[in-house]
């Protein structure tokens, strides 16, 4: 089947520790999105890739890092410098990034220990 | 800076009667406005998508409207469903943007009554 997946469902971060978020797409879009969801909250922007070896920050990139080495794939490294990592870690993607639809993954809820 | 706002936070009605979620918008200058459903714990699911020249779109029972100078959008659920029951969020990209950047709301949270 077409479409996102994320891995793991699950997350726990250690004070300090660096975890990466995987988030691969078999759908051939070339933009890819990562999204953070607060509880009762709608979700913020950290960074977003519209093409391969490119990205830009979203509106809180601070304490995150990303990659885009290849089309599918758009993995998220929450870093020991995001002081508040406890949230719920969406993907998305679109065909070009030129406002069409977005596809999201079915999420990563990262926790700290 | 473009502010989403979907009130009201929750929503609970019988089943069979009809939703109407609202969103507002600060900045009348977009480009579309999207409606997402979400169930606990899981991604988000594209419902409707209206282009900034569009009034309206519909798809089986869902239908919303967009009213950009007013900064408003509606979804209507006709005869709800205990099924429908989910976050609703609405979300907008801006005319200037680059790429598909949306500023959403903070979502309605809707209980369908069987």
């Amino acid at each position: 089947d077409g479409g996102i997946t994320q891995s793991p469902k699950y997350l726990f971060r250690k004070e300090g520790q660096n975890v990466t978020l995987s988030c691969e797409q078999n759908l051939n879009h070339d933009a890819m999105y990562w999204y953070r969801q607060d509880p009762g909250q709608g979700l913020r922007l950290i960074y977003y890739s519209q093409i391969v070896n490119d990205f830009q920050k979203g509106d809180i990139a601070e304490g995150y890092s990303v990659s885009r080495e290849k089309k599918e794939s758009f993995p998220l490294t929450v870093t020991s410098a995001q002081k508040n990592p406890t949230a719920f870690y969406l993907c998305a993607s679109s065909p070009q990034g030129g406002n069409e639809k977005l596809f999201f993954g079915s999420g990563t809820q990262l926790s700290v220990l | 800076k473009q502010e989403v706002t979907q009130i009201p936070a929750a929503l609970s009605v019988p089943e069979g009667e009809n939703l109407v979620l609202n969103c507002s918008f600060t900045d009348s200058a977009i480009y579309n406005l999207q409606w997402f459903r979400q169930d606990p714990g899981k991604g988000l699911t594209s419902l409707l998508l209206i282009q900034s020249s569009q009034r309206e779109q519909t798809s089986g029972r869902l239908n919303a409207s967009l009213d950009k100078s007013s900064g408003r959008s509606t979804l209507y659920i006709a005869a709800s469903q205990p099924g429908d029951s989910a976050t609703y969020l609405c979300a907008v990209v801006l005319i200037k943007a680059a790429g598909n950047k949306l500023t959403f709301g903070g979502g309605t949270r809707v209980l369908v009554k069987p």
